[in-house]
């Protein structure tokens, strides 16, 4: 059963770099046809895709945040990670990471990031 | 603003059959699979609806997809207490390159 739990601060600053790692257990980042995901949620709103990446480390981002976006794949630890930079409290959100594989079929719990000073 | 429109809520009451749209274009729902997610309360989404139509195991047949043409449609049959939630639809968009979601849907089980 492939397991996914992210991790990070659950507070950053504004203008500083929201960054987040997403554990996979139960599976290996590194073989199969995969993409794995970042979405957010602002409370009380509804689901915002950030980007994903596959397995060989090729990315897709939402064009909107594009420019402020990194996702990286560590296969020696399966994780991948994510980073958003200057951010603001716009950026404040419950972040998922997901399995995309013929739709998003596995979910971390969600991690709330707030943007405060 | 999204990309895909659902209505923000219905309802129905407990053993009814309840049907949520989601509309898109010929770039995202026009050209690609469509998936749908519940989420209940202070909880991740879940899949229910992959490729338009199909149900991931131990999703129950009272949940049903159908695509025609840029709009979607999610179907609950048997509606319960515990189907009270969110529910989601998302696809890709080929002009976009990105996935993209609607805005959701708020079931209420009278």
């Amino acid at each position: 059963q492939v397991q996914l739990q992210e991790s990070g601060p659950g507070l950053v600053k504004p203008s500083e770099t929201l960054s987040l790692t997403c554990t996979v257990s139960g599976g290996s980042l590194s073989r199969g046809s995969y993409y794995w995901s970042w979405i957010r949620q602002p409370a009380g709103k509804g689901l915002e895709w950030i980007g994903r990446i596959f397995t060989s480390g090729s990315t897709n981002y939402n064009p909107s945040l594009k420019s402020r976006i990194t996702i990286s794949l560590d296969t020696s630890k399966n994780q991948f990670s994510l980073k958003l930079s200057s951010v603001t409290a716009a950026d404040t959100a419950t972040y998922y990471c997901a399995r995309d594989y013929y739709g998003y079929d596995y979910w971390g719990q969600g991690t709330l990031v707030t943007v405060s000073s | 603003q999204s990309v895909l429109t659902q209505p923000p809520s219905v309802s129905a009451a407990p053993g009814q059959k309840v049907t949520i749209s989601c509309s898109g274009s010929s770039s995202n729902i026009g050209d690609n699979y469509v998936s749908w997610y519940q989420q209940l309360p202070g909880t991740s989404p879940k899949l229910l609806i992959y490729d338009n139509n199909r149900r991931p195991s131990g999703i129950p047949d009272r949940f049903s997809g159908s695509k025609s043409g840029t709009s979607a449609t999610l179907g609950i049959t048997g509606l319960q207490t515990g189907d009270e939630a969110d529910y989601y639809c998302g696809t890709w968009d080929s002009s976009l390159s990105a996935r993209v979601f609607g805005g959701g849907t708020k079931l209420t089980v009278l």
